[in-house]
């Protein structure tokens, strides 16, 4: 069946540093591909997406490329800050009747001035 | 426009109790969904609607009821609250079901404590 994982978090990083979040998915055929951001309090929202092999995303410095040969699509992000922090959740888009959601059990960032 | 309403942000019922989660969206979206967020299980699908009249369960249905008499509301129903459901509700949309590139806009959550 589809499904993704994600690294268990938390990622604790300092202010200014590389981070990578790495995401692997199963999923028959060519499923889109997405990063959904949750900050505290809040509902999701969509950080990325990539919708074929060796797409890339991007947004608010955040990359991630869709990897078919590896099934993976981490997030990057050159240098993280404290307004970063925040839950991170991968996610594919695959059709069985519809095209519904799986997600990934979501990663918690945190970062330290 | 508002995007994806939910109502209310926080409820506590008593194990028995019955209640009405409410969501209403105001972008003419025809796919409408639920997702309860539990620690460490990511978001589950706990039904979805492609349409008004046209609803359908997710991988966690039990224990919920919902229906869609218009495209912008799409209410979930606690039949009888248990304390298995003490959880985070979203309430999410998007324009079509048959674009796997769509994006789903979220609203900001239900937290529900049932004990």
């Amino acid at each position: 069946g589809n499904s993704v994982t994600q690294m268990e978090g938390p990622v604790t990083l300092s202010e200014e540093a590389f981070l990578t979040i790495n995401c692997t998915y199963t999923a028959t055929g060519y499923p889109s591909l997405f990063w959904y951001v949750q900050y505290p309090g809040e509902g999701l929202q969509l950080l990325l997406k990539a919708t074929k092999a060796d797409d890339k995303g991007s947004n608010k410095g955040f990359e991630a490329t869709y990897r078919k040969e590896t099934t993976s699509f981490h997030l990057e992000k050159g240098s993280v800050q404290v307004s970063d922090s925040a839950v991170y959740f991968c996610a594919l888009s695959r059709a069985s009747g519809t095209y519904k959601y799986i997600f990934g059990t979501g990663t918690r960032l945190k970062v330290l001035a | 426009n508002a995007g994806v309403t939910q109502t209310p942000k926080f409820q506590v019922l008593k194990t028995g109790q019955s209640m009405t989660l409410q969501c209403a969206q105001d972008m003419n979206h025809e796919y409408m969904s639920w997702y309860r967020q539990d620690p460490g299980m990511g978001l589950r699908l706990i039904h979805y609607s492609v349409g008004a009249g046209i609803t359908d369960q997710g991988e966690v249905p039990n224990g919920y009821n919902v229906s869609r008499s218009t495209t912008e509301d799409f209410p979930l129903r606690l039949l009888s609250a248990a304390p298995s459901q003490t959880s985070v509700y979203f309430c999410a949309s998007r324009f079509t079901s048959y674009q796997p590139q769509e994006t789903q806009y979220f609203g900001p959550g239900t937290r529900l404590l049932v004990l």
